[in-house]
């Protein structure tokens, strides 16, 4: 069956540090795997995907991701955080060719203070 | 367009009372979801339909019922309410059936059972 692990339950950081979430998952063949996000009150809003070519996907508000395939992980970066990037964070992939479900990670509530 | 529209925003019931949460989606997408959000567990699938009149079975599927009406909507029902179903349920819709697609997120419904 396939799972989701995120490494970090609740990370606090002040705005202009570094960023980087790690995630790891388990399925055998090909996946496809995604970052979402939820601010505070709002709904889950994709942030980036990866389905294939470039390991290395961007995505909105200057989050990126790399896939590397040998480690099963998908860890989120970003170079310098700020203070509405406070969230909860959550990878989640699925298995190339099943429906769209998803399987999710347990999020990683970040704080980021002014 | 509105999107993935979910009703109620807010529920409290009595243990063993029904209720029925409803979904709909004006994306003409083919694959809709349940899923439910709890604290330190992430999202965790419920049922999803991939394609209207099918429905499946997700990780955590006892307790609920659900019904595809119609390509647009797709309800959720509890039959015997019980306080661990106390949870933010989470709608979502993608567009094909294949896992690379990206899910589309209501704003959820928060369920309290006393």
């Amino acid at each position: 069956a396939q799972s989701v692990s995120q490494h970090n339950h609740h990370v606090i950081l002040s705005e202009a540090a570094s960023l980087e979430l790690g995630c790891n998952y388990s399925y055998g063949g090909t996946v496809n795997l995604f970052w979402y996000v939820q601010y505070p009150g709002q709904h889950l809003q994709l942030l980036l995907k990866y389905f294939s070519g470039d390991p290395l996907v961007k995505g909105i508000k200057g989050f990126e991701a790399e896939f590397i395939k040998s480690k099963f992980s998908f860890n989120l970066r970003k170079p310098s955080v700020q203070w509405s990037d406070t969230a909860e964070y959550f990878c989640a992939v699925n298995g190339s060719g099943n429906t769209g479900k998803l399987i999710f990670g347990q999020g990683t509530t970040l704080q980021v203070k002014p | 367009n509105a999107g993935v529209t979910q009703t109620p925003k807010f529920q409290v019931l009595k243990t063993g009372q029904s209720m029925t949460l409803q979904c709909a989606q004006d994306m003409n997408h083919n694959s809709m979801y349940w899923y439910r959000q709890d604290p330190g567990m992430g999202l965790r699938l419920i049922y999803y339909s991939a394609s209207e009149g099918t429905t499946d079975k997700g990780e955590v599927p006892n307790g609920y019922n659900v019904s595809r009406l119609n390509k647009r909507e797709f309800s959720l029902r509890l039959e015997s309410a019980a306080p661990s179903q106390t949870s933010v349920y989470f709608c979502a819709s993608s567009e094909g059936v294949t896992g690379a697609n990206v899910l589309t997120f209501g704003a959820g419904s928060r369920l309290t059972v006393l």
